[in-house]
C-alpha cells in the first residue's frame, strides 16, 4: 500500500519567492495534519483537515502561510512570501478520521525547505 | 486537554544495554498513547500504541511500553539496545472518542554506543 507521499523533498529558495508544498494522504483516511519540524521548536502542529474541511489553524504560525484541500486525495501548504525563518522540515500526515480513530498518524517522508 | 511529558531529550547507552525512554501523561479522559520513532531524515514512524486493551503492549524492533495508569506513565523499553536503535523516539496522546489529533512530547534522542 501507498503510503503518505509528499513532494518534494528537498526545495531551496530564495528569500521572497513562493513555496508550495504538497501531499497525497492514504486513499481512505479522512483526516489530513501538516507539521513543522525544526531544531529550535521541534515538531509543530500547523493545521488540520477533516473531510477536506480545516478544523485547527492555530498553528499556522502567520498570513504567509496558507494550506488548502481541494478533495480526498490531495492537499497544499503554501508560505509566500518565504522567509529564511521558515526554513524547517515540513511533514504531512493522515488518519483515519471518524468515530473509531484512535489518532494514530501515518506520516510521509517530509519536505525539507531552504530558504536563502 | 491532554499533553505528555518526556523525561530526557538526550539517553545516551552501551550496546546491549537496556533502553529505558520516560513518558509521563495528562489525560482528562481514557488516554490512547504512542510511541513514534524518528530515524535521521525520515518521517516519524508508529512503534506501538495503547488503545486500551493489553497494558503491556509489544511494538516493532523489540521494544515494548507498559501503560501504568496509577503513576500516568507510558515509558518505552528494550533489553538489550542495538546500533540502529539510533533515532529520536516521540510520545504522543489522543483522547478516547475518536477523531481527535495527536499531541506530541518534545523527544528524547537516543544514542548507542559501542
Amino acid at each position: 500500500d501507498a503510503g503518505v507521499i509528499q513532494s518534494p523533498r528537498h526545495e531551496v529558495t530564495e528569500m521572497g519567492q513562493e513555496v508550495t508544498l504538497r501531499c497525497k494522504p492514504i486513499s481512505g483516511h479522512n483526516s489530513l495534519f501538516w507539521y513543522r519540524q525544526t531544531m529550535m521548536r521541534g515538531l509543530e502542529l500547523l493545521i488540520y483537515f477533516n473531510n477536506n474541511v480545516p478544523i485547527d489553524d492555530s498553528g499556522m504560525p502567520e498570513d504567509r502561510f496558507s494550506a488548502k484541500m481541494p478533495n480526498a486525495s490531495f492537499s497544499t501548504l503554501k508560505i509566500q512570501p518565504s522567509e529564511p525563518r521558515d526554513s524547517a522540515v515540513y511533514f504531512c500526515a493522515s488518519s483515519l478520521g471518524g468515530g473509531y480513530d484512535t489518532g494514530e498518524l501515518f506520516f510521509g517522508e517530509g519536505s525539507r525547505l531552504t530558504v536563502l | 486537554a491532554q499533553s505528555v511529558t518526556q523525561l530526557g531529550s538526550h539517553v545516551s547507552v552501551s550496546e546491549g544495554a537496556l533502553v529505558l525512554l520516560r513518558c509521563n501523561y495528562s489525560s482528562s479522559v481514557p488516554p490512547y498513547l504512542f510511541w513514534y520513532v524518528q530515524y535521521p531524515n525520515q518521517g516519524l514512524q508508529l512503534l506501538l500504541k495503547y488503545t486500551s486493551a493489553a497494558t503491556l503492549v509489544k511494538g516493532i524492533n523489540g521494544f515494548e511500553a507498559e501503560f501504568k495508569k496509577s503513576e500516568t506513565s507510558f515509558h518505552l523499553t528494550k533489553p538489550s539496545a542495538h546500533m540502529s536503535d539510533a533515532a529520536e523516539y516521540f510520545c504522543a496522546v489522543s483522547r478516547t472518542g475518536g477523531g481527535n489529533k495527536l499531541t506530541f512530547g518534545t523527544g528524547t534522542q537516543l544514542k548507542v554506543e559501542l
